[in-house]
C-alpha cells in the first residue's frame, strides 16, 4: 500500500510567491520521521527539511517550512518567496521507526516557477 | 563539507554485460544505503548496510549484489544487466541513529546514471 501520497503532479507558482506542495502519508508506527528533498533536471537529491512525529512545532528551514497536521497525517512543504531555481521535482518522504532503514518516497510534485 | 560520493557519475553498458556502482560515505557515516530510481519514478530502496553488515533489504534483483567495506565504502554490483537496470541509482548515508530516532537525515550522492543498450 502507498504510504506517501503526493496528489499535485505539477504545480506553477509565480516568482517570488508562496507555494504549498501536499503530502499525507499513512503509518501505524508512533515513531517516525517525515523528509522534503528537492531533486533538480540534473538528478541530485537534496535534503530540505525535516519533521519528527514528536515534535510539538512545525519545521522551518529558511525560505520552507513544513505545515504539519498529524491527526490528518500531512506534512506540507511550504516555500515562500519562490525564485526561478525552485523550479524541481520535490519528494516528500517518510522513515518510520519500525523499519528505519527503508525510507519510502512519495512520487513527487514537479514544480515550475514563472517569472 | 563533504558529501557522499559515487561513481561513476554516468556508465553505459550492453546488456548482460556487469556493472560495479562505487559510493564514499559522508565522513563517520557508518550506514549506507542504496536507491534506485527509474525514469519519471520516485526513487526505490535497494539495500542499506550498517557499520558493514546488511541491515536491509528492499526490492534488490537477485541479480544485484552489494557490501560495504572497511573504510565503509560501498559498492553494488549488478550483472547481467537488462534494458530495465537503466536507471539513476544513488547511494545515501547517515550518521550512528540515536535511540531509534528516526529523524537521523540520510544524505544523498548525486546520483550514477546507468544506461544499458
Amino acid at each position: 500500500a502507498q504510504k506517501i501520497t503526493q496528489t499535485q503532479p505539477g504545480m506553477f507558482v509565480q516568482e517570488k510567491e508562496a507555494v504549498t506542495l501536499d503530502c499525507t502519508y499513512d503509518t501505524s508506527d508512533p515513531s517516525y520521521g517525515l523528509f522534503w528533498y528537492k531533486q533538480p533536471s540534473s538528478g541530485e537529491m537534496i535534503f530540505l527539511i525535516y519533521q519528527g512525529s514528536y515534535d510539538q512545532q512545525n519545521a522551518t528551514e529558511g525560505r520552507y517550512s513544513l505545515n504539519f497536521q498529524k491527526a490528518r497525517k500531512s506534512a506540507n512543504l511550504v516555500i515562500s518567496a519562490s525564485q526561478l531555481g525552485d523550479s524541481a521535482m520535490y519528494f516528500c518522504a517518510m522513515r518510520e521507526e519500525n523499519s528505519y532503514n527503508d525510507m519510502r518516497f512519495g512520487a513527487g510534485t514537479r514544480l515550475t516557477v514563472k517569472p | 563539507a563533504a558529501g557522499v560520493i559515487q561513481s561513476p557519475r554516468h556508465l553505459i553498458k550492453e546488456k548482460r554485460e556487469t556493472a560495479t556502482l562505487k559510493c564514499y560515505p559522508i565522513p563517520r557515516h557508518d550506514t549506507v544505503y542504496w536507491y534506485q530510481q527509474g525514469p519519471g519514478q520516485d526513487p526505490q530502496f535497494l539495500i542499506s548496510f550498517y557499520e558493514k553488515m546488511q541491515s536491509d533489504k528492499g526490492s534488490i534483483p537477485d541479480r544485484f549484489s552489494a557490501q560495504q567495506f572497511s573504510d565503509y565504502h560501498s559498492e553494488l554490483n549488478m550483472s547481467s544487466l537488462e534494458l530495465g537496470d537503466s536507471a539513476l541509482y544513488f547511494c545515501a548515508s547517515s550518521s550512528p541513529p540515536v535511540g531509534h530516532d528516526p529523524g537521523n537525515t540520510i544524505y544523498f550522492g548525486e546520483g550514477s546514471w546507468l544506461t544499458v543498450v
